[in-house]
């Protein structure tokens, strides 16, 4: 079974700028899970997705928002993007049933903001 | 606030010897995972212990639950540099998000 797919693996954009993150999970998988994880911060949830709905919500700015469409992917995007925002931008999916709790991560989208 | 606390931070030791990892809560989880990750790379799971007072055992790696489900240990026999990682544990409460440990970072050399 293939595993969670990120796509890009690494992007470079301007303070200001836009960026969109891609998420293929695990087939069968309906929930999604997006992560930041910094050095100082560690790993730091921002929103969890399930069959196209958020269920659960980080402490993030507006500026990060996402979606998720019928076949499960998800997509990340963040606006506006700052200098504080260079991280590795973290995809899990998981079965998302009641006790399911195991989450399967991407590789991970490296973002840097110049 | 952070629910998970992890110790120690940082653990540098050489091949053969043994290591505990300590995760701590004062929340109440229905189960806690493990992983490990390794650089520029998405963290791999590696256990999830459910009951309280649990053991699991992966190979060199030992897993335990708390009787109040509230921590966890990680315990490895003999490290080698292969294990060398990030590890990270993870509470989950019915559908609130998982919360991850601080993490400790492992360096075992040869």
């Amino acid at each position: 079974k293939a595993g969670v797919t990120q796509t890009p693996r690494y992007l470079i954009k301007t303070r200001g700028q836009q960026v969109t993150l891609s998420c293929s999970p695990i087939s069968g998988h309906r929930s999604v899970s997006w992560y930041q994880q910094t050095p100082g911060q560690g790993l730091q949830f921002l929103f969890e997705y399930f069959s196209e709905t958020q269920r659960n919500k980080g402490n993030f700015p507006g500026r990060f928002s996402g979606r998720q469409f019928s076949n499960s992917r998800s997509e990340m995007n963040v606006s506006t993007l700052e200098l504080g925002d260079s991280a590795l931008y973290l995809c899990a999916s998981s079965l998302g049933t009641i006790g399911s709790h195991e989450q399967y991560f991407g590789p991970g989208t490296r973002l840097t903001v110049t | 606030t952070q629910l998970l606390e992890q110790s120690p931070q940082f653990l540098s030791i050489q091949e053969g010897e043994n290591l505990t990892v300590y995760c701590n809560s004062s929340s109440v989880f229905s189960s806690l995972q493990w992983y490990r990750q390794e650089p520029g790379e998405g963290p791999v799971l590696l256990v999830t212990v459910v009951t309280g007072g649990e053991v699991k055992k992966l190979k060199r790696l030992t897993f335990q639950f708390g009787d109040a489900r509230k921590d966890s240990s990680l315990h490895i026999t003999a490290a080698q540099p292969g294990d060398t990682g990030l590890y990270l544990c993870a509470g989950a409460r019915s559908f609130q998000k998982l919360v991850f440990g601080t993490g400790t970072r492992l360096l075992v050399s040869p």
